[in-house]
């Protein structure tokens, strides 16, 4: 079936250093990709997404990319700062096969040191 | 204040003893779904919704049942839980139409099958 597979499932950085988050996906269906941030004990949140029309989108100091043709998108972080710390998830949904699962990636514990 | 509430959000209940948690949200979404929560294996979605009256399954829809009767509400009903049923349960709502799709969650349903 369509999964996400998501690398790394930890990720300690320096604060002020960038982190980089990668996923992959299986259903070339897919066409909307979201990033979700998820704090200790809340609900995960939106930051970022991008349509699989779009190569790159920013904001601020985070950025997404993706690469159609290999099935990877990324999720950059610049400048991390403490309150960066937290669980991110990405996430694959897509409208053209007729199905509308939502599937996310098993997440990415971010933990930015001071 | 738009948002999806679903209740309850915390739950000890017994083996075999049916159980119901609600979810509803006021933003008008043609989308809403349900996932599971644990240590490792991320979000995964039980079941989802692109309008009334249909329902699809997600990744893990075995011993849950869903309905979707009325625009708002979309409960999810564990009719014999056994203790592997044990998580945390996220409902989230979206508009699908546009071809993103956006998920606001609910605060999360912690359930414990004894």
């Amino acid at each position: 079936g369509e999964n996400v597979e998501q690398h790394p499932s930890t990720l300690s950085v320096q604060e002020g250093d960038s982190a980089v988050i990668k996923c992959t996906y299986s259903d070339s269906a897919s066409n909307y990709f979201p990033w979700y941030k998820q704090e200790l004990g809340k609900r995960p949140q939106l930051i970022i997404d991008i349509r699989s029309n779009v190569g790159e989108k920013k904001d601020q100091r985070i950025a997404v990319t993706l690469n159609k043709t290999a099935k990877h998108f990324s999720l950059h972080i610049t400048e991390t700062q403490p309150e960066d710390s937290a669980v991110y998830f990405c996430a694959a949904w897509g409208t053209t096969s007729g199905t509308y699962k939502y599937i996310f990636g098993t997440g990415t514990r971010l933990k930015v040191l001071a | 204040e738009a948002q999806v509430t679903q209740n309850p959000r915390y739950l000890i209940t017994v083996t075999g003893k049916k159980l119901t948690v609600t979810c509803s949200q006021n933003m008008n979404h043609e989308y809403m779904s349900w996932y599971r929560q644990d240590p490792g294996l991320g979000l995964r979605q039980i079941y989802y919704s692109m309008n009334v009256e249909v329902t699809d399954k997600g990744d893990v829809p075995e011993g849950y049942k869903v309905s979707r009767k009325e625009k708002r509400n979309f409960p999810l009903i564990l009719e014999s839980p056994s203790p592997n049923q044990t998580s945390l349960y996220f409902c989230a709502s979206g508009r699908a139409a546009s071809g993103a799709n956006v998920l606001t969650f609910g605060a999360g349903s912690r359930l414990t099958v004894l």
